[in-house]
């Protein structure tokens, strides 16, 4: 079973370049999120979705977009990228709302340095 | 404000030793409380759920308690393998509020040989 599945795994930036993060999970989950880890902090939700067409913002949208299109991808788009942006990016996924038992499934992260 | 507390940052221990890691929250309304192990370089894995009415649940070696009135929790690891080095992270989840789920920060576990 693959799981989530997050590419690339590296990648540095220059300041003001754009890109996208990619997560896809095959385990056919409504729910979908991204978080950001800087070393020292728990993670922090950055959008998440509900399901196809449907996304919010979490705790620290500033600088990010994402869509929805599909219930397995969920890209994460940086459009002018900003040191302030280097940290360990996870994409995560559940079958169902927070107040179930079901786990978050996380991918294992891209790491971004923006410089 | 709703937060999680865990402690302590690092630990070292020898390989074949118990160790007990905590976790202090003051989230409300409570939801579940779930333990993740972390190895380097990966991301979370989920070792256990509990909800207000379980205090305790097991995964092997792993056991996690929760006592719902002091809002603490702790995770127990029994004959500690090389493997078990890794960062053991706290989540609390709450009902309401945006941001549903409270990640602490988590101990960093090294078990030495």
């Amino acid at each position: 079973n693959a799981g989530v599945t997050q590419t690339p795994k590296f990648r540095i930036l220059k300041i003001g370049q754009s890109m996208t993060l990619q997560c896809t999970q095959d385990m056919n989950h409504n729910y979908m999120y991204w978080y950001r880890q800087d070393p020292g902090m728990g993670l922090k939700l950055i959008y998440y979705s509900v399901g196809a067409g449907i996304t919010d913002k979490g705790e620290v949208p500033n600088g990010y977009n994402v869509s929805r299109s599909t219930t397995e991808d969920f890209p994460l788009r940086l459009e002018l990228a900003a040191p302030s942006q280097t940290s360990v990016y996870f994409c995560a996924s559940s079958y169902s709302f927070e107040g179930s038992n079901q786990p978050q499934h996380f991918g294992d992260g891209t790491r971004l340095s923006i410089l | 404000k709703n937060q999680v507390e865990q402690s302590p940052q690092s630990l070292i221990i020898l390989e074949g030793k118990n160790c007990t890691l905590q976790c202090n929250y003051t989230v409300s309304p409570f939801s579940n409380l779930r333990w993740y192990k972390q190895d380097t370089g990966r991301g979370p894995v989920s070792l256990t759920i509990m909800t207000f009415s379980e205090n305790t649940k097991s995964n092997g070696r792993y056991t996690a308690t929760l006592d719902a009135d002091t809002k603490q929790s702790s995770l127990h690891i029994t004959a500690s393998q090389l493997s078990d080095s890794a960062s053991y992270i706290c989540v609390v989840s709450s009902t309401s509020g945006t941001y549903k789920y409270i990640f602490g920060t988590g101990t960093r576990l090294k078990v030495l040989a």
